[in-house]
Parts: C-alpha cells; structure tokens; sequence
C-alpha cells in the first residue's frame, strides 16, 4: 500500500546515545517533514525538504540532523539524546503544490531515560 | 505571517449531539485549508479539505466552508458518535514560493471525547 512508512515504532534511549528514525515514502511526494508532537502543544516542524539534496530547518531543529539522498528517504538523526527530546515523532511528506495535504507516517514514540 | 487558531479543548458531547470546532486563519496567500484527525495512538489522517473560497469540504458525516470574508474553516457534525473521540487538526498550506512552499501550518488541536 502506497504511503509513509516510519521505523522504529517505539524506542527507548539512555541520555547521550544517538539514533536515527527512518522514513520512507513511495508516492514520489518531493516534500517531506519531520514534527514532534508535545502534549499541549501541537506538532511542531524539525526539519523538512523540498527535494532530494535540499533540507532546511523548522521551528526546533536543535539536537536534530536530516539529509535527503533520495526523493523516497528523509531519515532523523538525534545526535546526543536529551530527556527533552522524549516525544513522538512524526514523519509527513506531500507534492510542492501543497493543495493535497500531508500523508502521516503512523509515528516513532521515543523515550530517553 | 501564516497561523491557525483553533478552538481549545477538550470538547465532551453525548452521542447524537451537534459538533462545532471553530478554526481561524491568517495568511499572507491564498491557502487550501484542511482538517486533520488523529484517532489514540495513530498518526494524523487528512478528514476534509477545501483549496478556494466558498468551498465545501466533507467527509465521514463531517463539514467545513471555506469562508475568505470571515478567514474561518469551522468543523461541523450533525450527530457525532463514541467512534469520533480523537484529537482534530486544523491546518493551511500555501502554493507560493520560497520557505512556506509545501509547509502546512497546524493549529494546537483540540480533543473530542463522545459518551454513549
């Protein structure tokens, strides 16, 4: 089934190790996103891209690295895991156009301990 | 700049009830203005959506205009059930150039809970 697929679905982190989510789409969508969502306050744009080899940061991109080698992968690197990086994460992508709204991945949930 | 403002919750009906979320928008464009539900555990699922003024969205029993004159995009229900308890997104997105290209902008959500 066409869609986002992200991986892992559940992870737990002790402080200071790194990690990266994976997500993949196959809708040949050229954006695609990554946003944490807070209780009490909504999701929230890390980084996203336009297109294979262009990244550019969000609202909260600290702590967090992406590239986008190819139109179907846009993985999330945590670098040194904080507790405030405890969060779910959601991976979203969608044509340029921006008419056609997002396809959500069905999200990572992370702890780090 | 480019935000939404969605009523806060949470929002408690009893089933059979009448359902309003109300959404307000600011916008340097012209956005498409969606809703998103995100059911307990999942990730969001695009409801509805409307890409020009007057436009109706619909879905599932579920109801938005796009309104220009009052920038609103209010959800609507006229019999909600147990099974619309999720959280419910109001979103824009815009089709110019530069950094808002692709980006849809969300507002904070607001939780719905149906009781039998």
């Amino acid at each position: 089934n066409a869609g986002v697929t992200q991986t892992p679905k559940f992870q737990v982190l002790k402080t200071g190790q790194s990690m990266t989510l994976q997500c993949a789409q196959d809708m040949n969508h050229e954006y695609m996103s990554w946003y944490r969502q807070d209780p009490g306050m909504g999701l929230r744009l890390i980084h996203y891209s336009v297109g294979a080899g262009i990244t550019d940061q969000g609202e909260v991109p600290n702590g967090y690295n992406v590239s986008r080698s190819t139109t179907e992968d846009f993985p999330l690197r945590l670098l040194s895991a904080a507790p405030s990086q405890t969060s779910v994460y959601f991976c979203a992508s969608s044509y340029l156009t921006g008419s056609y709204g997002y396809t959500f991945g069905s999200g990572t949930r992370l702890t780090v301990v | 700049g480019n935000s939404v403002t969605q009523m806060e919750g949470p929002v408690t009906l009893s089933e059979e009830a009448f359902l309003t979320i109300n959404c307000t928008y600011t916008a340097t464009g012209y956005p498409s203005l969606f809703w998103y539900v995100q059911y307990p555990g999942e990730g969001l699922q695009l409801l509805l959506k409307a890409t020009k003024a007057d436009d109706k969205g619909s879905n599932k029993g579920f109801e938005a205009t796009y309104r220009k004159e009052t920038t609103s995009f209010h959800l609507e229900k006229g019999s909600v059930q147990v099974s619309d308890s999720a959280v419910y997104f109001c979103a824009l997105s815009l089709a110019d150039r530069g950094s808002t290209l692709g980006r849809l902008y969300f507002g904070r959500g607001t939780q719905l809970t149906v009781w039998p």
